[in-house]
């Protein structure tokens, strides 16, 4: 069973600060999704990353897939009370129709 | 545009019960997904379909049954519910595959009692 761990599962922090989440797998990904959700909601993509090394900017949040892509992180700077939520990253092997799902990292920015 | 709309919202169900939660989606997509979600936990796969008449079995299937007759719906049957069925369940659809971004619909919040 291909894992991918995500960590830390649940962060709190202050309005302004800076935070990173990480998802690790032994598998090699040819893509991997971050996903937000929201309570009562489903998850909804923020970004897809493919090529190993590739950077990727959504205003405050920088994605990043390792080179080896076999991990990817999640960077968010300055951090807003509207960035509260779950964040769920997917990876996808060639061979599968199935996206194997991170356990989610919870994150609460306090005003 | 609806994207993927599923019903009921919530449900409360008595042990041994029966029920199918419907999913629909409105954008041709080949791929459907359903998942459920424990509290605090991520997605874990259901089953899943790559289109109609084709469905497939994801890491927890036992105690659930699908079917695709159609492009745009992909209903998820439980059979003699179970409190360990207790979840919220999230239907899924993609153009093509696990490449491809995933749309959800809003959940089914499903209590077993």
């Amino acid at each position: 069973t291909q894992l991918l761990e995500q960590s830390p599962q649940f962060l709190s922090i202050q309005e302004g600060e800076n935070l990173t989440v990480y998802c690790n797998s032994s598998s090699v990904f040819s893509s991997l999704q971050w996903y937000r959700q929201e309570p009562g909601e489903g998850p909804v993509l923020l970004v897809t990353v493919v090529t190993g090394g590739e950077v990727k900017k959504l205003k405050r949040l920088t994605f990043q897939f390792g080179d080896a892509r076999k991990d990817s992180s999640l960077h968010i700077t300055a951090a807003q009370p509207g960035d509260t939520g779950l964040y769920l990253c997917a990876g996808a092997e060639d061979s599968n129709y199935q996206l194997i799902w991170g356990a989610g990292t919870k994150l609460i920015i306090k005003p | 545009n609806a994207g993927v709309t599923q019903t009921p919202k919530f449900r409360i169900l008595k042990i041994g019960q029966s029920m199918t939660l419907q999913c629909a989606q409105d954008m041709n997509h080949n791929y459907m997904y359903w998942y459920r979600q424990d509290p605090g936990m991520g997605l874990k796969l259901i089953y899943y379909s790559v289109g109609a008449g084709i469905t497939d079995k994801g890491e927890v299937p036992n105690g659930y049954n699908v079917s695709r007759s159609t492009t745009e719906d992909f209903p998820l049957r439980l059979e003699l519910a179970a409190p360990s069925q207790t979840s919220v369940y999230f239907c899924a659809s993609s153009y093509f595959g696990a490449n491809t971004e995933a749309f959800f619909g809003q959940g089914t919040r499903l209590t077993v009692v």
